[in-house]
């Protein structure tokens, strides 16, 4: 299957940092990526899709001047955590879908994303 | 949005097989059903996905319901790396081209 891969799998960093996390379709063109959050013991949540060229679009209650999102090539997408807090430690992961109906999205690893 | 209703939970003896059920009663016509798992802390793997017939692949077969309001994946011959959360999922349709929206899964324990 088509492989996506994240980048980094883990991140510590300080309260009030911005960390940004790498999303990338190693062997296929992804014009729509997904980006998902998941807190312990609780489904993925979906937080936005990206789109190649043109501005995220964000699920209800998610800031976007926090959580940004840039799909500038076909290959990849990136998600900055802007002024990071604990709260926002969580497991972050991307999909990209190979597209048309009914085909299936992949997933990358995740990023264990943890602000202390 | 069709939403979907799982088991929370399941167990299942090593080698035999597992069968999870999930209801999807207000599906519409040209939404498929998808299914995808995740081992702990790992994200989700792609297992298998159906409009209306039954399908079958190396990892597992998904039968639909004639009515579409429910399927049942079946992973033929468990073994402990199966332990995982297993999700049914319909696909949501909307301009960005279809999000896949999770439910709470069920928690397959295989178990020696």
């Amino acid at each position: 299957g088509a492989v996506v891969s994240q980048h980094p799998s883990w991140v510590i960093c300080k309260s009030g940092t911005s960390v940004k996390i790498e999303c990338r379709s190693l062997d296929f063109q992804a014009t729509t990526m997904f980006w998902y959050r998941q807190f312990p013991k609780q489904s993925l949540m979906l937080m936005a899709t990206s789109n190649e060229g043109s501005k995220a679009t964000y699920e209800q209650g998610v800031e976007k001047d926090k959580f940004l999102i840039n799909h500038a090539s076909l290959t990849l997408s990136t998600l900055t955590v802007t002024s990071a807090h604990p709260e926002d430690s969580s497991f972050y992961i991307c999909s990209a879908r190979l597209g048309g109906l009914g085909t299936e999205a992949f997933f990358g690893q995740g990023t264990r994303l943890t602000v202390v | 949005d069709a939403k979907t209703t799982q088991p929370p939970s399941m167990d299942c003896a090593e080698g035999r097989a597992a069968n999870l059920p999930c209801n999807h009663s207000t599906i519409s016509g040209n939404e498929y059903v998808y299914w995808y798992r995740q081992i702990h802390s790992q994200g989700p793997q792609y297992i298998i996905h159906g409009l209306k017939n039954n399908e079958t692949n190396e990892m597992a077969s998904l039968i639909i319901t004639e009515d579409r309001k429910s399927s049942t994946l079946i992973l033929p011959h468990a073994t402990l790396r199966d332990t995982a959360v297993y999700y049914c999922i319909v696909r949501v349709w909307s301009n960005q081209g279809g999000k896949l929206i999770f439910g709470q899964g069920t928690e397959l324990s295989v178990k020696p």
